[in-house]
């Protein structure tokens, strides 16, 4: 069975650093791009950051550029997302998702994990 | 990286047809065929129902349908069932190599 299992999200303060973890499992994970979306309470999807099957190419939103790292391991099978610089505006249910064949579709999600950023 | 411009809210009753509208601009949706629709129930992930404008995935019903004209993707579901209220968002691929979603339509079936 295809499945995502996002983990790491929590309570950090403004100006804090978290790293989200996404474990995938019953696909060729190097063989596919990944994404990370995420979607504030009571708001819509926004795409945060995605990377290529190899890793070599990385693309951001500019709401998160510079702040923002993604990165895969494909020896684990892991896709992570460094955040630096957390705000406010930040803090929603992260998903991070599988490309069907390219960026332009998202065709497995994980369940989503939740980073509050709060004082 | 606005993003697309999709209705707050539609609503239909069982047996009838919706269309959900998705307007984006030359740089997303008017230019690539890379539009994608996602249902999503409360408290879940968002699921893939159309891809690159109007591709089913395997499983979903073939009462979905998606198309596009210009700058602006539809999404239109036909002979509504009670399962189909959630929210629906769109998302196109951008010319500058990202990934931009609509803001979301909530669905209310009556």
């Amino acid at each position: 069975e295809v499945q995502l299992l996002e983990s790491g999200g929590g309570l950090v303060q403004p100006g804090g650093s978290l790293r989200l973890s996404c474990a995938a499992s019953g696909f060729t994970f190097s063989s596919y791009g990944m994404s990370w979306v995420r979607q504030a309470p009571g708001k819509g999807l926004e795409w945060v950051s995605g990377i290529s099957g190899s890793g070599g190419s990385t693309y951001y939103a500019d709401s998160v550029k510079g702040r923002f790292t993604i990165s895969r391991d494909s020896s684990k099978n892991t896709l992570y997302l460094q955040m630096h610089s957390l705000r406010a505006e930040d803090m929603a249910v992260y998903y991070c998702a599988k490309d069907r064949l390219t960026i332009s579709a998202l065709d497995i999600w994980g369940q989503g994990t939740m980073v509050t950023v709060s004082s | 990286q606005s993003a697309l411009t999709q209705p707050a809210s539609v609503s239909g009753s069982p047996g009838q047809s919706i269309t959900i509208s998705c307007t984006g601009t030359s740089s997303d949706v008017g230019g690539y065929n890379y539009v994608s629709w996602y249902q999503q129930h409360p408290g879940k992930a968002p699921k893939l129902m159309i891809y690159d404008v109007s591709n089913r995935p395997s499983g979903v019903s073939n009462r979905f349908s998606g198309s596009k004209s210009g700058n602006t993707a539809s999404l239109t579901i036909s002979g509504l069932q009670a399962e189909d209220e959630g929210e629906y968002s769109c998302s196109s691929y951008t010319s500058s190599d990202t990934l931009v979603f609509g803001g979301g339509t909530k669905l209310t079936v009556l």
